[in-house]
């Protein structure tokens, strides 16, 4: 499984933009990178997945570079129900796409 | 689409007593479904991965006869936590995915178990 590493924490205010950096240097070439967002007492909600370059949907954006190595989730105009546990996940193609959660990034958004 | 449900959505027994919580994909198929464990303040640990129609692949340190899993159809895969003891008191999640190349897993809300 691609190990991945992400900040531990992040603090931001209503409004603005976030972004999370996730680096996987051991990302495999059919390796897809997933991102989910928990809630205290909830599953994790997936957010968004892309392979390269850039994905959007409505809720946020996956930047991807070529070499493939990190990813950046960004979360436009956050508001206070953002505040959540944010997951970067690689997908083990291999094997059954089986997931390996890191600690997560914390993020909390202020009024 | 790509609903998950999972229930019970809480459970407090008495140790001894043995557990089934279950996993539903509403509006896809599931070929592969998962569970995980997470305490409190932790990540989500993998336990087994679960395919329709095979037996259960355990991951390292997870007891295969303290966690029977069962995935009798495409839809639904079962957890019973057998013999639970207060140590087993967790947050259970399962997830999901489509037979199709590169879908991402579909999470339940999770099941809170307490062992009293």
């Amino acid at each position: 499984l691609a190990k991945t590493t992400q900040p531990i924490s992040m603090d931001s205010y209503e409004g603005q933009e976030v972004n999370i950096t996730c680096s996987h240097n051991n990302i495999a070439t059919n390796d897809y990178i997933t991102w989910y967002q928990q809630f205290p007492s909830q599953g994790p909600r997936f957010i968004i997945q892309g392979y390269k370059t850039k994905v959007t949907n409505e809720v946020a954006s996956l930047f991807i570079p070529a070499d493939r190595k990190s990813s950046t989730l960004s979360l436009p105009r956050v508001s206070l129900s953002d505040t959540a546990v944010y997951y970067c996940l690689v997908g083990d193609m291999e094997n059954d796409y089986k997931l390996s959660f890191g600690a997560g990034t914390t993020v909390t958004v202020r009024a | 689409g790509a609903v998950v449900s999972q229930h019970p959505s809480r459970v407090i027994c008495k140790s001894g007593t043995s557990v089934k919580i279950e996993c539903r994909s509403l509006d896809f198929q599931a070929t592969t479904m998962f569970w995980y464990r997470q305490f409190p303040k932790q990540s989500l640990m993998l336990m087994a991965t679960s395919n329709e129609g095979s037996k259960a692949t355990y991951e390292q340190g997870v007891e295969k006869d303290k966690f029977l899993i069962n995935h009798a159809s495409l839809t639904l895969s079962t957890l019973t936590v057998t013999s639970a003891h207060p140590e087993d008191s967790s947050f259970y999640i399962c997830s999901a995915r489509e037979r199709t190349d590169n879908q991402p897993q579909h999470f339940g809300d999770g099941t809170r178990l307490s062992i009293l």
